[in-house]
């Protein structure tokens, strides 16, 4: 069965930074690419970031582009998000999810999700 | 970036009903090298996070109830939950996959027992 289990989440104030984690297990990590996804406070979905297979290529939403750094460590099967200079529209719950098709670059299709783990950015 | 446009925000269905969401894309989303469209569904029940319903526009996920269904092409696709169950109160969301990065996604569709 796979599991996504985020960490990490927590109270910071604006210009702060938190480091997000992504335990994964029940599935082949190296074999498929991974994203962010979050959600504000009563609202929609937004995706973030993604990592390809190997961690070479990421990608990034304008809205965290030099902020966030995204990466993944396959010798413990952990997705990260790396947060800097936090504001309040990044206050939401982080999503890590899964990508359904093996061996892409980029996600298409988000088969898994984890739980989630709320950030909170306030002064 | 692609622009998804869900409608309604919000619908209210008696159970046993048809529920119809309406999720229009700002371009195509076909694919011309299997001649299929680049729309997934989602489903999100309160306080858990989404869940994969649809994917390809039509091909339901593993596990997903014969009653979600989806169909149309190019700019314009629909979900329909074929005769509402208690269960399916939830959010519904579209999200596109033809032009990423980055994934977007529609505004959501909530969906309630009339």
């Amino acid at each position: 069965e796979v599991q996504l289990v985020e960490s990490g989440g927590g109270l910071v104030r604006p210009g702060g930074s938190l480091r997000l984690s992504c335990a994964a297990s029940g599935f082949t990590f190296n074999n498929f690419a991974m994203a962010w996804v979050r959600q504000a406070p009563g609202k929609g979905l937004e995706w973030v970031s993604a990592i390809s297979t190997s961690g070479h290529t990421t990608y990034y939403a304008d809205s965290v582009k030099g902020r966030f750094t995204i990466s993944r460590d396959s010798s413990n099967n952990t997705l990260y998000l790396q947060m800097n200079s936090l504001r309040a529209e990044d206050m939401a719950v982080y999503y890590c999810a899964k990508d359904l098709t093996p061996r892409t670059t980029m996600v298409w299709v988000l088969d898994s999700w984890g739980q989630g783990t709320l950030v909170t950015v306030s002064s | 970036d692609i622009v998804m446009t869900q409608s309604p925000d919000s619908l209210a269905v008696s159970l046993g009903e048809r529920a119809t969401i309406n999720c229009k894309s700002s371009q195509s989303l076909s694919y011309s090298s299997n001649n299929k469209d680049c729309l997934a569904w989602y489903q999100q029940k309160p306080g858990q996070p989404p869940k994969l319903l649809l994917y390809w526009a039509s091909t339901r996920d593993s596990g997903v109830p014969d009653r979600f269904r989806g169909s149309g092409s190019g700019t314009d696709f629909t979900l329909d939950i074929t005769s509402l169950q208690a269960e399916d109160v939830a959010v519904y969301y579209c999200q596109q996959y033809y032009s990423v990065p980055p994934l977007t996604f529609g505004g959501g569709t909530k969906v309630e027992i009339k």
